[in-house]
């Protein structure tokens, strides 16, 4: 595998379900992100890890809980979700946490909250 | 806070063609970077080409290229010879110094024979 891969592609869930996202990468890269795509609006910052740290909470809901065990791996946790929830959802990583640095995109998990 | 702007919903060009997509932005900063992203229908999020705001020269990766005004906040980028693989969604993004990437809304490109 290379780049950065999302699993599952695509996934159903009821509002009363948990489940997660995985996110890997394959660059040796240092700082990993989550983003929301919904039609219509830009992508939504979620999340920022750098070196396994939580440096950023764009005031995201508390069902959406992030893990990052590694540098290489990052999960979102899912429950009691809304069918607003429902969107792409979309992991990126950087090799350094800088503004510099070009953000490499997953191919993105499609999410469907029933 | 930064804003990216995109006027176009959609475009559309014939194969072999000449489109540009616009971006403008607003931002106080002086330094930073700006990107152009392509999002095909598969879905991963590509980098087509990007802009140091320090660097006068327009950024050029083969068929595209950007033309970068900084003191009119605008990030145009121009596809030549459009081919039927081009066809995608476009975002326009600008990275500051809070080392976030903000996005336009997209523009939709649409390739035909």
């Amino acid at each position: 595998e290379t780049g950065v891969t999302q699993t599952p592609r695509h996934l159903v869930m009821g509002m009363t379900n948990k489940k997660s996202l995985k996110c890997e990468q394959h660059l040796g890269h240092n700082a990993m992100y989550w983003y929301k795509q919904s039609a219509k609006k830009p992508l939504e910052l979620m999340f920022v890890y750098n070196f396994k740290e939580q440096t950023e909470n764009n005031s995201v809901p508390s069902r959406f809980s992030p893990e990052c065990p590694n540098s290489s791996h990052l999960f979102l946790h899912l429950h009691t979700l809304q069918p607003e929830d429902s969107a792409l959802y979309l992991c990126a990583s950087t090799q350094r946490y800088a503004f510099t640095d070009t953000q490499y995109f997953g191919p993105g998990t499609r999410l469907t909250v029933l | 806070a930064q804003t990216v702007t995109q006027s176009q919903p959609e475009m559309s060009v014939q194969e072999a063609e000449t489109v540009t997509l616009s971006c403008t932005y607003d931002t106080s900063e002086s330094d930073y970077y700006l990107f152009w992203y392509k999002q095909p229908p598969s879905r991963q999020m590509i980098l087509v080409i990007r802009q140091e705001a320090y660097k006068q020269q327009n950024a050029t990766e083969n068929r595209f290229s950007v033309n970068f005004q900084k003191a009119a906040k605008s990030f145009s980028l121009k596809i030549s010879d459009s081919q039927l693989g081009d066809a995608a969604m476009y975002f326009c993004a600008y990275s500051g110094t809070a080392s976030k990437l903000t996005f336009g809304t997209g523009t939709r490109l649409q390739v035909t024979l």
